[in-house]
């Protein structure tokens, strides 16, 4: 069965600390793909990134940047020197690749607050 | 520009009362989706359309229906039989395939009177 662990319920940080949010999951499939979203107070989720499950290269973006390790079953995502504006909900999921649908399941979120 | 609108924003219910959830999207994606977002609990699965005239259940069904019409639409109805409707619903849709990201539109939330 497919599962998504955001253990991290809540995290509060000052601005420009860095921070990190876990995500852990589970699944049977070889060929599978994961997502981080983004969820501001005004409700829509925002598209951040996507890995495949073949490719455990690490990716950075400006303050973004996401650690995929397939040993640990983890795609981790760590904000640099974090700012007011990255307070939000944020989500990871899991998709697998079988039966042309793309149903995603999802982490139950992880609630960061930037303090200025 | 291209994107999903939700409408309304707002929505109250009465007791007894069906609504219908609005969802359209202007991005000429295959695959729509709707889910419920309760507090603490992420985003839930209601159903879910691959094509046109086409749709299937999620993990959350009951008390819930969807037509799909036109590529274009895929409203979702929350009927009386729903007993806990209250909570922020979120349309998304893809271009299908596991390998695409979703795109999701602003939401309703849903509200018992």
């Amino acid at each position: 069965a497919q599962k998504v662990t955001q253990a991290q319920t809540e995290i509060s940080v000052v601005e420009k600390e860095d921070v990190t949010l876990d995500c852990v999951y589970e699944t049977r499939d070889t060929t599978y793909y994961l997502f981080w979203y983004k969820q501001p107070p005004s409700g829509e989720l925002v598209f951040l990134i996507r890995r495949n499950s073949f490719d455990e290269q690490n990716e950075i973006s400006g303050r973004y940047s996401w650690n995929f390790q397939k040993s640990t079953s983890s795609f981790n995502f760590t904000i640099t020197a974090s700012q007011v504006v990255d307070s939000a909900v944020y989500f990871c999921a899991l998709s697998e690749a079988r039966g042309g649908a793309n149903n995603l399941f999802f982490g139950t979120g992880t609630r960061l607050t930037v303090i200025p | 520009d291209g994107g999903i609108t939700q409408s309304p924003k707002y929505l109250f219910r009465k007791e007894g009362q069906n609504v219908t959830l609005s969802c359209e999207q202007n991005l000429n994606h295959d695959a729509m989706y709707w889910y419920r977002q309760d507090p603490g609990q992420g985003l839930r699965l209601i159903y879910y359309s691959q094509i046109v005239n086409d749709f299937q259940k999620g993990d959350i069904a009951e008390g819930y229906s969807v037509s799909r019409e036109k590529k274009e639409s895929f409203p979702l109805t929350v009927t009386s039989a729903q007993k806990n409707p209250t909570a922020f619903y979120l349309c998304a849709s893809t271009v299908g395939g596991g390998s695409q990201p979703q795109h999701f539109g602003d939401g309703t939330r849903l509200s018992i009177l």
